[in-house]
């Protein structure tokens, strides 16, 4: 069983559109983060949600809107997809404080 | 968290020992050591953390000096699959940061034959 599932794994989209990335963990952790990696490679933190209320929102565009229904999903949702929007999008999970850290697979969004 | 620094790239021959250098001039007490490692396109990996001990998994050792300033990951007989970005993180376990990992340029690792 994958630790912490995001779907889709690729996105191809085009500017304007509206997209969303889901994220599963079953590490029943408590704490759940959105990272974005841009094309040098950098990693950033997003969001964090700590059993399903949110803790870090950095500076991110309001056009994007994370969502947690439960401790174990943290969804993403991109509003009006810019061509600046194209990164791997990393969701990760740990145990509060940040133990067990565990990333996902990241998922390819590409804006064209 | 403190700030860290590490070198952009290095290469290491197969089977022999890869030793990853980290400055973190400005950490504080509370703050712990983490190294994680990110192979090409894949979610970055736990590697090792520590505080102020030398600490060994069946991954890695990390060796923290006794100043705490600075350290070193250790892969005790590199393979090819250690190719890799390693990250050198300082951060605080204690929860201030919420879990939040501050993500530099790492160091590029390549194993060669």
């Amino acid at each position: 069983d994958t630790a912490v599932s995001q779907t889709p794994k690729y996105l191809v989209t085009q500017m304007g559109n509206d997209k969303s990335i889901k994220c599963e963990q079953n590490l029943g952790h408590d704490t759940m983060y959105w990272y974005k990696q841009d094309s040098k490679k950098f990693l950033k933190i997003m969001f964090s949600y700590n059993n399903k209320e949110l803790i870090i929102n950095e500076t991110v565009p309001n056009r994007f809107s994370p969502k947690s229904p439960d401790k174990a999903h943290l969804n993403l949702h991109i509003n009006s997809l810019e061509l600046g929007d194209s990164a791997v999008y990393f969701c990760a999970s740990s145990q509060p404080g940040g133990y067990g850290y565990t990333f996902g697979s990241g998922t390819r969004l590409t804006v064209v | 968290d403190a700030k860290t620094t590490q070198p952009p790239s290095m290469d290491c021959a197969e089977g022999r020992a890869a030793n990853l250098p980290c400055n973190h001039s400005t950490i504080s007490g509370n703050e712990y050591v983490y190294w994680y490692r990110q192979i090409h396109s894949q979610g970055p990996q736990y590697i090792i953390h520590g505080l102020k001990n030398n600490e060994t998994n069946e991954m890695a050792s990390l060796i923290i000096t006794e100043d705490r300033k600075s350290s070193t990951l250790i892969l005790p007989h590199a393979t090819l699959r250690d190719t890799a970005v390693y990250y050198c993180i300082v951060r605080d376990a204690g929860g201030t940061s919420y879990g939040k990992l501050t993500f530099g340029q790492g160091t590029i690792l390549t194993v060669h034959p």
